[in-house]
C-alpha cells in the first residue's frame, strides 16, 4: 500500500527567503506525484505534478519540485517566498491516473516580513 | 466559468443522524471524487463516481454512500453519524485521466457532529 510522509508539520520562513518542503512516499509501483496548496477556508489548488519524463517539474507561482526515484522523494522548493505563500501544502501520490490520491498530513508554511 | 461548487458550506448534526452533501462539477467534467479532511490532517479518498457508477472506493465503511446523476453532479450520504465524522468534505471533479487533466477541488462542506 502506498503512503506519503511530509517530514515537517510547520515551516516558518522570512519573506524573500527560499523554502523547501519535504515529501517522501512509499509504493510498490510507479506513481504519479502532486503538490497542492490550501489557503484558509478554501479547497485545494494544484501547484504541480509529476507524471513521467523530466524529474524537475515547474509549477505555478514560482514553485518547482524534483522527483528522486531512488530516494522516493518529491521535495517542493521556491527560491523566494512572498507573504501570500502562507498556506498549507500537501504532497499526494496516486498509483493510477483516475484521481485516487493519497495525501500527506500537510506542511503549514508561515511567511513573516 | 463556475468551478466546483458544494453545498451546504457548513452544517451541524447530532450523532445518529444522516447527512447529504452535494457537489456540482466544473463545466465539462464527468468524474467526481469525494475526500474527507479531518482537522489538521490531509484529505482521505472516500470514493469516485464516473458514468453514474462508483469506480473506486477508499477505506470507508458502508455508512458512506454516494450517487452521481446524469448531469454529473453528485451526492455524498453519511448515515448513523459519529463524532469522528466531523470534518471538511471536499469534492473534486475531473475529465479524463490525470495524464491530460487535473483534479479541481471545491471549497468543501464543513460537517460538525455533536
Amino acid at each position: 500500500a502506498q503512503s506519503v510522509t511530509q517530514l515537517d508539520s510547520q515551516v516558518p520562513v522570512f519573506e524573500e527567503a527560499p523554502v523547501e518542503l519535504r515529501c517522501n512516499y512509499s509504493s510498490s509501483v510507479s506513481v504519479y506525484l502532486f503538490w497542492y496548496v490550501q489557503y484558509p477556508n478554501q479547497g485545494l489548488q494544484l501547484l504541480l505534478k509529476y507524471l513521467s519524463g523530466s524529474t524537475l517539474v515547474k509549477g505555478i507561482n514560482g514553485f518547482e519540485a524534483e522527483f528522486n526515484k531512488s530516494q522516493t522523494s518529491f521535495h517542493l522548493r521556491k527560491p523566494s517566498v512572498h507573504i501570500s505563500d502562507t498556506a498549507e501544502y500537501f504532497c499526494a501520490v496516486s498509483e493510477d491516473s483516475w484521481g485516487k490520491l493519497q495525501f500527506g498530513a500537510g506542511t503549514q508554511v508561515v511567511v513573516t516580513p | 466559468d463556475a468551478g466546483v461548487t458544494q453545498s451546504p458550506t457548513h452544517l451541524i448534526k447530532t450523532r445518529g443522524q444522516q447527512v447529504t452533501l452535494r457537489c456540482s462539477p466544473k463545466s465539462g467534467h464527468d468524474t467526481v471524487s469525494w475526500y474527507q479532511q479531518a482537522l489538521g490532517q490531509g484529505p482521505q479518498f472516500i470514493f469516485q463516481y464516473y458514468e453514474e457508477e462508483e469506480r473506486q472506493r477508499g477505506n470507508f465503511p458502508d455508512r458512506f454512500s454516494g450517487h452521481q446523476f446524469p448531469n454529473y453532479s453528485s451526492e455524498l450520504n453519511v448515515n448513523a453519524l459519529l463524532l469522528g465524522d466531523s470534518a471538511l468534505y471536499l469534492c473534486a471533479s475531473s475529465f479524463g485521466s490525470l495524464n491530460t487533466g487535473e483534479l479541481f477541488f471545491g471549497e468543501g462542506s464543513r460537517l460538525t457532529v455533536l
